[in-house]
C-alpha cells in the first residue's frame, strides 16, 4: 500500500539521549516535511525538504536536524532531547508544489522524560 | 504572515444534525484552502480543498465547505453527522515561499458526536 511509513510508533526518551524518527515514502514525491503536533497548537513545522538533497527550516527547528540522501527518506534527529520536544512527530509529503494535498504518516509519540 | 484561526477547540453535536466548523484565514493574495481530518491515533486526512472558481467545494464522507473572500472564511459543513465523524478537523492554507507550498495549520476542533 502507498504511503508513508513512520517509526517507532511510540518512544520513551530520557532528556539528553540522541533520537532519530524514521520515515520512508513509496510516492516518490518530492517534498517532505515534518511537523509536530501539540495541544492547542495545531501541527507546525519542523523542517522540509523541497527535493531530495536540499532540506529547509521550518517554524520550529530549534533542537532538530533532517537530511534527505535520497528520494525516499527523510528522517529527523533530535541531537539532545529535552522535556519541551515531547510531543506527536508526523512525517508528510506531496509533489512538488503541494497543492494536490499532503499524505501523513501515522505519527511519532515521543515522550522525553 | 499566513495564519489560520479555528475558533472553536470542541463542538458536540447529536448523531444526524448538521454540522459547521469554522475556519477563518489571513492571507494577502487569493489562498490555497484545505481541510483535514485526524481520527483517533491516526495521521490526518485529506477531506477537501480549495484553490480557485465555484466556492462551494464537495469533499469525501459527504462535506462540504464554501469559501467566502469577504469573511475570509472556509466552513466546513455536513448535513447530517455520523458517529464516525468523530475526530479532529484541522484547516490550513498554503503559504508560498521560495518557489514551494507550505500548509499552516490551524489548531484544530474536536467533533464529539453524541448518539
Amino acid at each position: 500500500i502507498a504511503g508513508i511509513t513512520q517509526a517507532p510508533t511510540s518512544q520513551i526518551l530520557a532528556a539528553g539521549r540522541r533520537m532519530t524518527l524514521r520515515c520512508t515514502q513509496d510516492m516518490r514525491h518530492n517534498a517532505m516535511y515534518w511537523y509536530r503536533q501539540d495541544l492547542g497548537l495545531g501541527l507546525r513545522l519542523i523542517h522540509y525538504s523541497n527535493t531530495a538533497g536540499t532540506t529547509g527550516k521550518g517554524e520550529v527547528p530549534d533542537g532538530y536536524s533532517v537530511s534527505r540522501a535520497n528520494t525516499d527518506d527523510f528522517p529527523l534527529t533530535l541531537a539532545s532531547a529535552v522535556p519541551s520536544q515531547t510531543s506527536v512527530y508526523f512525517c508528510a509529503s506531496s509533489d512538488s508544489q503541494g497543492l494536490g494535498g499532503y499524505t501523513f504518516g501515522s505519527g511519532t509519540r515521543l515522550t522525553v522524560v | 504572515a499566513q495564519s489560520v484561526t479555528q475558533p472553536d477547540i470542541h463542538i458536540t453535536v447529536s448523531e444526524g444534525a448538521s454540522l459547521e466548523l469554522r475556519c477563518n484565514y489571513s492571507y494577502g493574495a487569493t489562498p490555497y484552502l484545505f481541510w483535514y481530518v485526524q481520527s483517533p491515533g491516526q495521521g490526518l486526512q485529506l477531506l477537501l480543498k480549495y484553490f480557485s472558481g465555484d466556492t462551494l467545494v464537495q469533499g469525501i464522507k459527504g462535506f462540504e465547505a464554501e469559501f467566502k473572500r469577504s469573511q475570509s472564511s472556509f466552513n466546513l459543513r455536513k448535513p447530517s453527522v455520523h458517529w464516525s465523524d468523530a475526530a479532529e478537523y484541522f484547516c490550513a492554507v498554503a503559504r508560498f515561499s521560495g518557489g514551494y507550498n507550505k500548509l499552516i495549520f490551524g489548531a484544530g476542533t474536536r467533533l464529539a458526536v453524541h448518539p
